[in-house]
Parts: structure tokens; C-alpha cells; sequence
């Protein structure tokens, strides 16, 4: 089946540490974004990506970096400078230019000790 | 910039009764897409509908149908026959045409009630 994978679904992590959020696509789509969501935000653009080897800063890159190497491939990692990490994190993709339907990875759920 | 106001943050509904979920956006494209994500409990956000600015026709999908009123840019969501299933947040979300990301309002969250 074609879709969005995100690894793993709950993550727990020490404050100092950084921690990599996985998301993969297999619907041979060229976009893919990360998202952040706290209750009453709706959901933040973080990091998005449009080609292999090229991403671009969203609304709130700050803290985090992500890598395109693979075009089905689109880490994220939560550096320490994040100084509120604790959210939900959804991974999406999107197919071409005429048609911008995302579709979204179940998401992971990030949590801070 | 682009930006998507969603003034209800909640409603509920009786069960088989209909409801309308306001959204209103700016942008200066001309062209552009606009579309309702469902997020249920599971958190798997789903999409509802979809409207392509330079159609005129208003989107309908089963019971999800939308009201696009581009000069008022305005794009309401109404649910017909609602059913328990339907309680979820919905997400409105604007993105001009090509892979650019989505810009999303603030959710409303809808109770279906039996």
C-alpha cells in the first residue's frame, strides 16, 4: 500500500539531547513537510522540502534540522536548542504543481522529561 | 501573506441534523486551492474536500459539501446527516497553486452528539 510512515509513534527524550524523527513516502511524491502541533495552534510549518537536496526554512525552523537525500526520505531532528519540544509532529507530501493535495504520516508524538 | 481564520474553535451537533464550519482566508494569488482536513481522535489527518479557486462550482463529496465565495473569501464546510463518526477537529487550509505548503487555520473542533 502507497503512503506515509513516521517512526516512532510516541518518543521520549532527556532535556540535552537531540532526537531524530523518521518519515518516509512511497508515493513517489517530490514535496514533503514537517509540522508541529500544539493544542490551540493548529498546525506549524517547520521545515519543508520541494526537491532531493533542498529544503527550505518554515515558521518555526529554529531548534530543528531536517536532511533530503533520498526523495523518499525526510528526517527530522529535534536539536537541543529547541527550547519547548514537547508536540505532535506530522510528516506530509505532496505530488506536483497542478495538484497540492498533502498527504499526512500518522504522526509521532514527542515528549520531553 | 497568507493566513486562514477559523472563528469557531468549537461546536457540537445532534446526531442526522446539519452544520456549517466557517473558514475565512486571505491571499493575494489569484489562483489557489483551499481545502477541509478532518483530524479524528487517531490524530490521522484526512482530507475532506477540496475546491480549486478558478472553479466557480462549489465542491461536494457525500454529505461534505463547501460554500466558496471567492470575492467574500469565505469557504465553509457543511456536514448533512451528521453522524457520530464526524466528531473530529477540521482543519481549513489555503496553498497556492504548485508544492508549497499548506497554510492552516486554528481547527474547530465538532461533537457529534447522539
Amino acid at each position: 500500500d502507497g503512503g506515509i510512515t513516521q517512526s516512532p509513534k510516541y518518543l521520549f527524550r532527556k532535556e540535552g539531547q537531540n532526537v531524530t524523527l523518521s518519515c518516509e513516502q512511497n508515493l513517489n511524491h517530490d514535496a514533503m513537510y514537517w509540522y508541529r502541533q500544539d493544542p490551540g495552534q493548529g498546525l506549524r510549518l517547520i521545515y519543508y522540502s520541494q526537491i532531493v537536496n533542498d529544503f527550505q526554512k518554515g515558521d518555526i525552523a529554529e531548534g530543528y534540522s531536517v536532511s533530503r537525500e533520498k526523495k523518499e526520505s525526510f528526517p527530522l531532528t529535534v536539536t537541543s536548542a529547541q527550547k519547548n519540544p514537547t508536540a505532535f509532529y506530522l510528516c506530509a507530501s505532496s505530488q506536483g504543481p497542478t495538484y497540492n493535495e498533502q498527504f499526512f504520516g500518522p504522526g509521532t508524538r514527542l515528549t520531553v522529561l | 501573506a497568507q493566513t486562514v481564520t477559523q472563528s469557531q474553535p468549537e461546536m457540537s451537533v445532534q446526531e442526522a441534523e446539519t452544520v456549517t464550519l466557517s473558514c475565512t482566508y486571505d491571499t493575494s494569488e489569484s489562483n489557489y486551492y483551499l481545502f477541509w482536513y478532518k483530524q479524528p481522535p487517531s490524530r490521522q489527518m484526512i482530507l475532506v474536500i477540496r475546491q480549486e479557486a478558478y472553479k466557480q462550482q462549489n465542491a461536494t463529496e457525500n454529505r461534505f459539501s463547501v460554500n466558496f465565495q471567492k470575492a467574500a473569501k469565505s469557504f465553509s464546510l457543511k456536514i448533512s446527516d451528521s453522524q457520530l463518526g464526524d466528531t473530529a477537529m477540521y482543519f481549513c487550509a489555503l496553498s497556492p497553486s504548485g508544492n508549497t505548503p499548506l497554510v492552516f487555520g486554528k481547527g474547530t473542533r465538532l461533537s457529534v452528539i447522539a
